[in-house]
């Protein structure tokens, strides 16, 4: 167990839906960052936030959207879905801004259909 | 930008040592980390390098050279619950301060 939550585990929705996936960080981590995985892509760097602030930013697409709140967890918005958007979505953590040492979540598995 | 390869796929014996490479192209970058990854389940850290040279943590090492944009990890007394996909990932030092991560590589340890 990393010690980083993400909810929900599962989510199936239609095309054209929005979604909220919630990622809570280990405790005392002030990074926390969002990767998509699909069998054909690995994974992908969507967006990092360190302590409530934007701090990296990856290939994260115009329909997708985080934030980091006071409370130091996290939520990626997926809106106007389509099927590629179907993904496993890892949050993960770290300690610091720059650190190689991240720490993963079990993932909320996206199914758009 | 950033690419990082790695081979697909690795097969190797039970007890044995196996070394997985990744060569990389990046302008720029704090340092070389590693993950490994079971069917179905979270990445989960193994080492970092942020200089040049080598890195041990119990069963597992970690290179890195910077000069020739090459890093390795190397799994001693392989166990077969080694069996997994291993990543290494990099995190860009300027601009959007990107992460990437290699193409990975799927390990099967066999008796």
């Amino acid at each position: 167990d990393s010690g980083v939550t993400q909810t929900p585990k599962h989510l199936i929705t239609a095309t054209g839906q929005r979604v909220t996936l919630r990622c809570s960080p280990r405790s005392g981590d002030l990074s926390v960052y969002w990767y998509q995985q699909s069998l054909d892509q690995g994974l992908q760097f969507l967006i990092q936030y360190y302590n409530g602030e934007e701090r990296a930013k990856g290939n994260i697409l115009e329909r997708f959207s985080a934030q980091q709140f006071p409370d130091l967890h996290s939520e990626l918005n997926l809106s106007s879905l389509e099927l590629g958007d179907s993904a496993l979505y890892f949050c993960a953590s770290s300690l610091g801004g720059t650190t190689g040492e991240q720490y993963f979540g079990p993932g909320t598995r996206l199914t758009v259909t | 930008g950033q690419s990082l390869e790695q081979p697909s796929e690795v097969t190797a014996v039970e007890g044995a040592i196996v070394q997985i490479n990744c060569t990389y192209q990046t302008s720029g970058f704090y340092g070389l980390s590693w993950y490994q990854q079971h069917d179905g389940g979270a990445p989960t850290f193994l080492s970092y390098n942020a200089l040049d040279g080598l890195e041990e943590t119990g069963r597992f090492s970690s290179f890195l050279s910077r000069s020739d944009s090459y890093g390795y990890l190397l799994l001693q007394e392989l166990q077969m619950k080694d069996s997994a996909s291993y990543f290494c990932a990099v995190r860009a030092s300027g601009g959007y301060q990107k992460v990437t991560f290699g193409t990975g590589t799927k390990l099967q340890v066999i008796p």
